[in-house]
């Protein structure tokens, strides 16, 4: 079956980095993408990745590992307007969107 | 202006009631899409569209039905609503139905569906 992991919640400190983590395993890969959802809204777009390596976009960076099915998004100088629920999906070789179930970030003073 | 809109955005209804949710998106997107965010939070697809033509349809009951007037819009039509219909339903729309980081999935706001 289709699987994509990451952690079900996390905690960080207003102004440091966090780094969340997402492994998965699909039928076939075609591209990762990072959603943030706040509570009670919708998922907007982060990041997409479907080449290995490192994407960097102002403080928030998308890693991506196609051989070893993983990807971190990297959050830097923490706001405390990032505490919401960041999205791993992938893009399956029939272009379906595997979700995560997300990670709840905590941010605090 | 809104991009891609959905009415009602709360919805508390009986059960055995039909009920429908309206989706109409202004980005001349060829793809929309309905999914499902249940207590888990995790994002099931439902339906897409893609030219008014159905292209993907997982295995939701018939109770559930899509409707597409034309490219700007895509409805959900519920019938006989149970208790465990009761979710967050996303409309949302692509610019193409594939991969790219062109085709970033917008997402409307989101109606809570409440079936009591």
């Amino acid at each position: 079956g289709q699987n994509i992991d990451q952690p079900t919640e996390m905690t960080a400190t207003e102004g440091a980095i966090v780094q969340i983590n997402c492994t998965y395993q699909t039928s076939g890969f075609n591209g990762l993408f990072w959603y943030q959802q706040h509570a009670g809204e919708a998922p907007t777009f982060l990041s997409y990745n479907v080449l290995d390596g490192l994407e960097e976009k102002g403080r928030f960076s998308s890693f991506l590992s196609r051989s070893k099915g993983y990807s971190y998004l990297l959050l830097k100088e923490l706001q405390m307007k990032d505490s919401a629920s960041y999205l791993c999906a992938v893009l399956d070789s029939n272009y379906q969107l595997i979700w995560g179930a997300g990670t709840k970030l905590i941010i605090k003073p | 202006d809104t991009a891609v809109s959905q009415t009602p955005k709360y919805l508390v209804t009986q059960m055995g009631n039909d009920k429908s949710i309206k989706c109409e998106q202004n980005l001349g997107h060829d793809t929309m899409y309905w999914y499902k965010q249940d207590s888990k939070k995790f994002l099931k697809i439902m339906f897409s569209y893609n030219n008014k033509e159905l292209i993907i349809n997982e295995t939701v009951p018939n109770r559930f039905s899509p409707k597409s007037p034309d490219k700007a819009h895509l409805n959900l039509h519920i019938n006989s609503l149970e208790l465990g219909d009761s979710a967050v339903y996303f409309c949302a729309s692509s610019p193409f139905e594939g991969v790219g980081s062109g085709n970033t999935i917008y997402f409307g706001e989101g109606s809570w569906l409440t079936v009591v």
